[in-house]
């Protein structure tokens, strides 16, 4: 199995702040197709998991551009330009190249 | 707006079974692969189950290969997940996604399950 492995285990940011989450998979998630299934969630408290990022670095629909991603065959970033206080909450990236589908085990961001 | 809503979680014994729907709505349902990814309490997220569009692909991780029935009624906009010889680890949160370019999209609010004697 694909291992997802995220750091750090958890921030604290102030408002307005920038901060990046790392994700790093054992095995190069580049497909036969040639894209690369990395993905980034967020679960905010209390709530069910929200796309964010797809394929590495395509925002989600409603997703504002204060959050982009970067990174290619094992080493993946988030990047969170400007913390608002609505970003709290674990992310997660996730690959869906290889079966079976794994993810990483978070990145709980707190806010200051 | 996409809804997707599960039900037919609760409380069962360890061995018994255990059926999940989800009912969809707001997109075209039988145009997407779907999912079931569940999390335990205070615990990450781990992917359970996907079909295919027509429903004639299955996939597992061997954690539920061989217990775990995933399956989906497109006329009815609806997914299932039939759950067999359930154990104490099994007890979580079980959400349906829709997929879209092999990312899990839209999720529903979860339902509980609880594996206990």
């Amino acid at each position: 199995d694909v291992v997802m492995t995220q750091t750090p285990p958890s921030l604290s940011v102030a408002i307005g702040q920038s901060v990046s989450i790392s994700c790093k998979s054992s095995q190069s998630l580049v497909y036969s197709d040639g894209k690369t299934y990395l993905h980034w969630l967020l679960q905010s408290p209390g709530r069910s998991p929200k796309r964010l990022i797809y394929q590495v670095s395509n925002l989600g629909s409603g997703v504002p551009d204060r959050f982009s991603g970067t990174g290619s065959q094992k080493d993946f970033t988030l990047k969170i330009s400007r913390v608002e206080a609505e970003d709290l909450g674990v992310y997660y990236c996730a690959q869906t190249t290889h079966f079976p589908f794994t993810f990483g085990s978070g990145t709980k961001l707190e806010i200051k | 707006e996409v809804q997707l809503v599960e039900s037919g979680g609760g409380l069962v014994q360890p061995g018994r079974s255990l059926k999940l729907s989800c009912a969809a709505s707001g997109f075209t349902f039988s145009n997407y692969y779907m999912a079931w990814v569940r999390q335990a309490p205070k615990k990450g997220l781990e992917w359970v189950a996907t079909i295919s569009t027509s429903g004639s692909r299955t996939y597992y991780p061997d954690s539920v290969k061989g217990r775990f029935t995933i399956s989906r009624d497109n006329a009815k906009s609806s997914l299932y997940l039939q759950m067999n010889s359930l154990k104490s680890e099994d007890t979580a949160t079980y959400y349906c996604a829709s997929l879209y370019l092999r990312c899990f999209d839209y999720w529903g609010q979860g339902v509980m399950v609880t594996v206990s004697s």
